[in-house]
């Protein structure tokens, strides 16, 4: 099955800098990769996702870019800001019988004002 | 519209007895999911219901562990003889087809 792995587990940033956080996915039939974003104590809610069908994909301040030879993905936030503080999912998934997401340990970010 | 609701927010068991969690999915989704969440880790998938089809049942951890789907809205998980292993926060989801998946708030389980 799928395995998703990301990295690091803690990020502090200066509020303003930017921050990145990558995955990687063993399964090469995946091909849907979305982004959730849990504040403290609230339920997981999407921020951002990608398809196998393209590189890269924006909105705003959040992009993320999908290298699928290297079967990784990353997170790039810019011009953090105090709310951006939460932990942050990767996940990876294909579309065949199921759209079962495996995610990945989390991400704490901490944007410092 | 109203999201995916769940109840109840916080449950307190002890060990050896059997709860119900339930999911109410936004009204349409035809796809229903259960994740359990563990303090500081990431989400595990459990099962997955899909329309009118045999549910995925790959990532329930022990025959425990058990869901329904009703009439292909309400869902519920069902944890037999529940350990203290089984304390975790357990989140519900929906999706239309195979779109963006909703959460609910989650179920707080503690074990005692």
């Amino acid at each position: 099955g799928e395995n998703v792995e990301q990295h690091p587990s803690t990020l502090s940033v200066q509020e303003g800098d930017s921050a990145v956080i990558k995955c990687t996915y063993s399964d090469s039939a995946s091909n849907y990769f979305p982004w959730y974003k849990q504040e403290l104590g609230k339920r997981p809610q999407l921020i951002i996702d990608i398809r196998s069908n393209v590189g890269e994909k924006k909105d705003q301040r959040i992009a993320v870019t999908l290298n699928k030879t290297a079967k990784h993905f990353s997170l790039h936030i810019t011009e953090t800001q105090p709310e951006d503080s939460a932990v942050y999912f990767c996940a990876a998934s294909d579309s065949g019988s199921a759209r079962q997401l495996t995610f990945g340990s989390g991400t704490q970010l901490t944007v410092l004002p | 519209g109203a999201g995916v609701s769940q109840s109840p927010s916080n449950k307190v068991t002890e060990k050896g007895k059997d709860v119900e969690l339930r999911c109410d999915p936004i009204s349409g989704h035809t796809a229903l999911y259960w994740y359990r969440q563990s303090l500081g880790q990431g989400l595990e998938f459990l099962i997955y219901f899909q329309g009118n089809s045999a549910p995925d049942k790959s990532g329930l951890p022990s025959d425990r562990f058990s869901a329904e789907r009703t009439g292909g809205s309400v869902s519920t998980l069902t944890i037999q003889r529940t350990q203290q292993e089984d304390s975790a926060v357990y989140l519900c989801a929906s999706s239309l087809d195979f779109g963006e998946q909703y959460f609910g708030p989650g179920t707080r389980l503690t074990v005692t």
